[in-house]
């Protein structure tokens, strides 16, 4: 069966420093990935999708994240890490053994300190 | 503005009254679905939709119902709501295909008591 993990709840770190937010996967056929951002009071916002070629994907508001198939991993990264970034992320997985639904971690709370 | 627009956004109400959260895109997509959003479990798809007239059954279905008689809308109903349907709920839509992304809505926050 399809899942994600996130095995952070939560992230902490000082602002300019570089983040990490952790997601594994584990699906039947080739993956589709997906982040995905959810700010206070607000619906879930896309950042960036790896679908085939380039391992490491770029997204919106300078995240990017890297796929690897042999830890079966797609950890989002940004360089340099701002307040604003403080949020709620969710790594989505989509294979075609699963037709057209996303599985959805459990999320990560991102805290980025001034 | 491309957009997907839930309504209302926050809803309170008694075990059993009878509620419908309306969700509507104005982005022609296919594909549309619902989600419900709990703390350290994540999304989880209640029902989705991939045309009009064509819905199924996502992951927790259970004491939902779902319609899909235009393309734009897809409201999601609970006849008979219950507490531990207390959740954050989203409606989504897209293009079908697996590397499309979804547009959320806003959410509905809704608490049964």
């Amino acid at each position: 069966a399809q899942s994600v993990a996130q095995p952070e709840d939560q992230v902490n770190v000082a602002e300019g420093n570089p983040l990490t937010v952790k997601c594994t996967y584990s699906v039947s056929g080739n993956p589709y990935l997906f982040w995905y951002v959810q700010y206070p009071n607000r619906g879930l916002q896309f950042l960036l999708k790896y679908i085939t070629g380039d391992n490491l994907v770029k997204g919106s508001y300078g995240f990017e994240a890297e796929f690897n198939k042999s830890q079966t991993s797609f950890h989002l990264k940004k360089p340099s890490a701002l307040v604003s970034d403080s949020a709620l992320y969710f790594c989505a997985v989509r294979d075609i053994n699963y037709g057209q639904n996303f599985v959805f971690g459990p999320g990560t709370r991102l805290s980025v300190l001034p | 503005e491309a957009q997907v627009t839930q309504n209302p956004r926050y809803l309170i109400t008694v075990t059993g009254k009878k509620l419908t959260v309306t969700c509507s895109q104005n982005m022609n997509h296919e594909y549309m679905s619902w989600y419900r959003q709990d703390p350290g479990l994540g999304l989880r798809q209640i029902y989705y939709s991939m045309n009009v007239e064509v819905t199924d059954k996502g992951d927790v279905p259970e004491g939902y119902k779902v319609s899909r008689k235009e393309k734009r809308n897809f409201p999601l109903i609970l006849e008979s709501p219950s507490p531990n349907q207390t959740s954050l709920y989203f409606c989504a839509s897209r293009t079908p295909g697996l590397n499309t992304e979804a547009f959320f809505g806003q959410g509905t926050r809704l608490t049964v008591v």
